[in-house]
């Protein structure tokens, strides 16, 4: 069955940067999109970008233009968000989540969720 | 960007009621629009796509329906473990947005 895979928890000190992995299995790496969505304690779903791990192509929302940077190693069927300049409102469970490729589209499996805890 | 507009943003209903969330966008986006459970705890879940296409392994009394800027998900009978928040997305085009939710509790 899909599985997606997702780095434990981290602790970070504000201006610091962080890299979460979601590893894939079960299904076809590059046949799907990865998305990353998170949510802070209390808070509703935002949205951060995509990634097609068969070119490599992403696209990240405005917001969080020049500190976001998404990758993959499709050797391992991984990939990662990296997130720079944290701050306390960075603070959030970061979600993967697949998507079927060749345009946008609804997740139809997500990660269990990491904990970023961004504080001095 | 398109903004995604949840009503109510809570609801109390009991057991067996029949409950109707509300999900407006401020610009059409034809069918591009999903819904998605996330019960106290969890991981999201697909709920729906497409509007009104159920994911599989959805129980029926889940549907979705609406196009253009004016979206409905329906629970027909609603359960003790449908106990959740419920959130609409679009996804014609970026930035992929959610709705601010709806959280639906037992009466």
């Amino acid at each position: 069955q899909v599985q997606l895979v997702q780095s434990g928890a981290e602790v970070m000190k504000p201006g610091a940067s962080v890299k979460v992995s979601c590893q894939a299995s079960g299904y076809t790496f590059t046949s799907y999109d990865i998305n990353w969505v998170r949510q802070a304690t209390g808070q509703g779903l935002e949205w951060m970008g995509w990634m097609n791990p068969n070119s490599g192509n992403t696209g990240y929302a405005q917001k969080f233009q020049g500190r976001v940077t998404m990758t993959r190693n499709t050797s391992i069927s991984t990939a990662y968000m990296e997130l720079s300049s944290l701050r306390s409102e960075d603070t959030a469970v970061y979600y993967c989540a697949r998507a079927p490729a060749g345009g946008y589209s609804h997740f139809d499996d997500w990660g269990p969720g990491t904990l970023v805890t961004v504080s001095s | 960007d398109i903004q995604m507009t949840q009503s109510p943003s809570s609801l109390s209903a009991s057991v067996g009621d029949r409950v109707t969330i509300t999900c407006r966008a401020s610009q059409g986006i034809s069918n591009y629009l999903a819904w998605y459970q996330q019960k106290p705890g969890k991981v999201p879940k697909l709920l729906i796509y497409a509007a009104s296409t159920l994911q599989s392994g959805v129980p029926p009394r889940f549907s979705g329906s609406g196009s253009g800027t004016d979206f409905t998900l329906t629970i027909s009978s609603l359960q003790p473990e449908d106990v959740a928040t419920y959130y609409c997305q679009k996804y014609d085009g970026a930035p992929l947005t959610f709705g601010g939710g709806t959280k639906v509790e037992i009466k």
